[in-house]
């Protein structure tokens, strides 16, 4: 089975820094099945981006998904305050065990 | 607008089944082109899929959980539902439904049901 590992768990950063967030993948996967998700406290995960690199409908492009074979990153460029959250990679079934990003 | 809404009980006794539906409105759970899944949530866990289910009959089930786990699909109700048999409190989580774009990404979510097991 593939197993996600995000870095760092917590990344505390202010309003307007860029946050860069890590997913590795325990073997080469096919960036098709690579997902970025948001959760904000008592709400479900929101997908962000899909096929490692491309936003879901509504998502600001200050959100960007980079990578391949077994590494991936999530970037956002000028963090607002609703973007402090704890943010999951997932491919396929599995998922990340998540990095906080705090104020 | 496609929404997805788990329901069942909240608490559930050891050893007994745990049972959940969720209801999908805005689109037809019988589409070929997607599965519906569920994922649960807990402090110890993080975030694990139980299984997901495509209308074809096609299905995934998590290998640890295989024994114990059901996802099936009611195309009359437009419903998915889980059933998860033999719950120790280790099952005690926040249980999502979702759509599963093949075997890549979920989205919507529903906004989740905690379960407790607990006597």
């Amino acid at each position: 089975d593939i197993v996600l590992t995000q870095s760092p768990d917590t990344l505390s950063l202010s309003p307007g820094e860029r946050a860069t967030l890590s997913c590795r993948a325990s073997q080469s996967v096919s960036n098709t099945y690579l997902g970025w998700y948001q959760q904000t406290p008592g709400q479900a995960p929101r997908l962000l981006i899909s096929g490692a690199s491309s936003r879901a409908a509504g998502i600001p492009d200050r959100f960007s998904g980079s990578g391949s074979g077994t590494d991936f990153t999530l970037t956002i460029t000028r963090l607002e305050p609703e973007d402090f959250a704890v943010y999951y990679c997932q491919y396929q079934r599995e998922f990340g065990q998540g990095t906080k990003v705090e104020i | 607008q496609m929404q997805l809404q788990e329901s069942g009980p909240g608490l559930v006794q050891p050893s007994e089944t745990l049972s959940l539906t969720c209801s999908v409105s805005g689109v037809s759970v019988s589409s070929s082109a997607f599965y519906w899944g569920w994922i649960r949530q807990s402090p110890g866990r993080g975030l694990e899929c139980l299984g997901s289910v495509s209308y074809t009959g096609t299905s995934y089930y998590r290998p640890s959980l295989r024994s114990r786990v059901s996802i099936s699909i009611d195309t009359s109700k437009n419903e998915v539902s889980l059933r998860l048999s033999s719950v120790t409190a280790a099952d005690t989580a926040t249980y999502f439904c979702a759509r599963q774009y093949g075997s890549a990404w979920f989205a919507p979510w529903g906004q989740g049901t905690l379960v407790t097991v607990a006597s």
